[in-house]
């Protein structure tokens, strides 16, 4: 029974289209993040949500945009896809708490960009 | 801004010995130091993790320490085993947010 779970694990798009990706946890938690992973395997906090209210939002193009509809969703969507838009993205949630929180991710979705 | 390193970036052992992977950190109001362990193609998992109240943490054959003063933190693997071969990140938080700055990972290989 998958924890955090995202689809697509797989997409292939030509540059210029629109994307997403979706993600829903089951474990009950409070807060939800995306992450994304280059070539080079750093990991970088994209956006973070809290009760469906957005409350980190990096430095990230804003043809990325998020939307959670409810706590055990939070999707990505991204406009006009770029070549250096190629990574994995990593859904995550954890139950915020004020000594700090275990981050579970999600299986990863591979983005390839042609 | 804030800063995770980490050191080394591969790291090559033998079956049987240790490995030590460090992590130094730039904000000195962080409370909270995990651990994730990532093979190849899959995500990345906690392994074991810290909060600053506590000096050293310790689990079956992988270690913990952190030392505030220094703003270091070091992950110990003893006896290590072929599966352990992974690309291993430590990260800390930013303050006592939720916010993880991850360091830039360490591909350790262990050799049968």
């Amino acid at each position: 029974d998958t924890a955090v779970s995202q689809t697509p694990k797989y997409l292939v798009t030509q540059m210029g289209n629109d994307k997403s990706i979706k993600c829903e946890q089951n474990l009950g938690h409070d807060t939800m993040y995306w992450y994304k992973q280059d070539s080079k395997k750093f990991l970088k906090i994209m956006f973070s949500y809290n009760n469906k209210e957005l409350i980190i939002n990096e430095t990230v193009p804003n043809r990325f945009s998020p939307k959670s509809p409810d706590k055990a969703h939070l999707n990505l969507h991204i406009n006009s896809l770029e070549l250096g838009d190629s990574a994995v993205y990593f859904c995550a949630s954890s139950q915020l708490r004020r000594s700090g929180n275990t981050i579970y991710f999600g299986e990863g979705s591979w983005l390839t960009v042609v | 801004g804030e800063n995770v390193e980490q050191h080394p970036s591969t790291l090559s052992v033998q079956e049987g010995d240790s490995a030590v992977i460090k992590c130094t950190y730039s904000d000195s109001a962080s409370n909270y130091f995990p651990w994730y362990k990532q093979e190849l193609g899959k995500r990345p998992q906690l392994i074991i993790d810290i909060r600053s109240n506590v000096g050293e943490k310790k689990d079956q054959r992988i270690a913990v320490t952190l030392n505030k003063t220094a703003k270091h933190f070091s992950l110990h693997i003893t006896e290590t085993q072929p599966e352990d071969s992974a690309v291993y990140f430590c990260a800390a938080s930013l303050g006592n947010t939720d916010k993880l700055i991850f360091g830039t990972g360490t591909r350790l290989q262990v050799f049968p």
